[in-house]
């Protein structure tokens, strides 16, 4: 099974920061890997897919990039409505694997 | 706008079966470039995918739940179903249903239910 892990964890960060949460695959994926965000109890939201695409409604401040096993997302300046839990999502079927999630909190 | 609502008992015995429904709405349940899936959120956890099932009916588990998950579709009521059994207390979590967009990178789940609580207790 192809095992996803995030780093950082958590990070703490201030309005207008710029933003990195780094994804890692433990096999090549190409660029078969999705990005969400979730707020506290609120259902996850599709963030980027095909790691770099977003969907429609996405604020272009949202960017990513990767292919293989290593991948990023990026926020150019940080909104209070960004604090929230970003998970990865491998989707190379038929199984897919969330990434254990990076939580950005308020400084 | 599609939605899609997850429904069922919010406590289940140990031991006993989890089942849930998801209905959608506002779209069709039949078009061959989606799928139908489960995901689960154990409190204060991250996300689990559980399953996933085509429009055509076939299926796809979490090597680590297959032996215990059964996920079927119902076209005619555009609805999706969870069946878990032998649950126990890890089992507790919020378990979303949600729809798989199936592109040339991949499967995302692009729409979510808002989720439904269960309970493993006696």
């Amino acid at each position: 099974d192809i095992q996803m892990t995030q780093s950082p964890s958590s990070l703490s960060a201030s309005v207008g920061d710029r933003v990195t949460i780094t994804c890692r695959a433990s096999q090549t994926i190409a660029s078969y890997l999705n990005w969400y965000q979730q707020k506290p109890g609120e259902a996850p939201r599709l963030l980027i897919y095909a790691a770099s695409t977003l969907p429609s409604g996405v604020p272009s401040r949202f960017s990513a990039s990767g292919s293989g096993s290593d991948f990023t997302l990026t926020i150019s300046s940080l909104q209070s409505e960004d604090f929230a839990t970003y998970y990865c999502q491998h989707a190379y079927g038929p199984s897919f694997t969330f990434g254990p999630g990076t939580k950005v909190d308020f400084q | 706008q599609l939605q899609l609502q997850e429904s069922g008992p919010g406590l289940v015995r140990p031991s006993e079966t989890l089942s849930l429904t998801c209905t959608v709405s506002g779209g069709s349940i039949r078009r061959p470039t989606f799928h139908w899936g489960w995901i689960r959120q154990p409190p204060g956890k991250g996300l689990e995918w559980v399953g996933t099932i085509h429009y055509g009916g076939s299926t796809s588990y979490n090597p680590s739940l297959k032996s215990r998950v059964t996920i079927s579709l119902d076209t005619s009521k555009s609805q999706f179903s969870l069946s878990l059994n032998s649950v126990t207390a890890a089992d507790t979590a919020v378990y979303f249903c949600a729809r798989s967009y199936s592109s040339a990178w991949g499967e995302s789940f692009d729409y979510w239910g808002r989720g439904s609580l269960v309970t493993v207790s006696s």
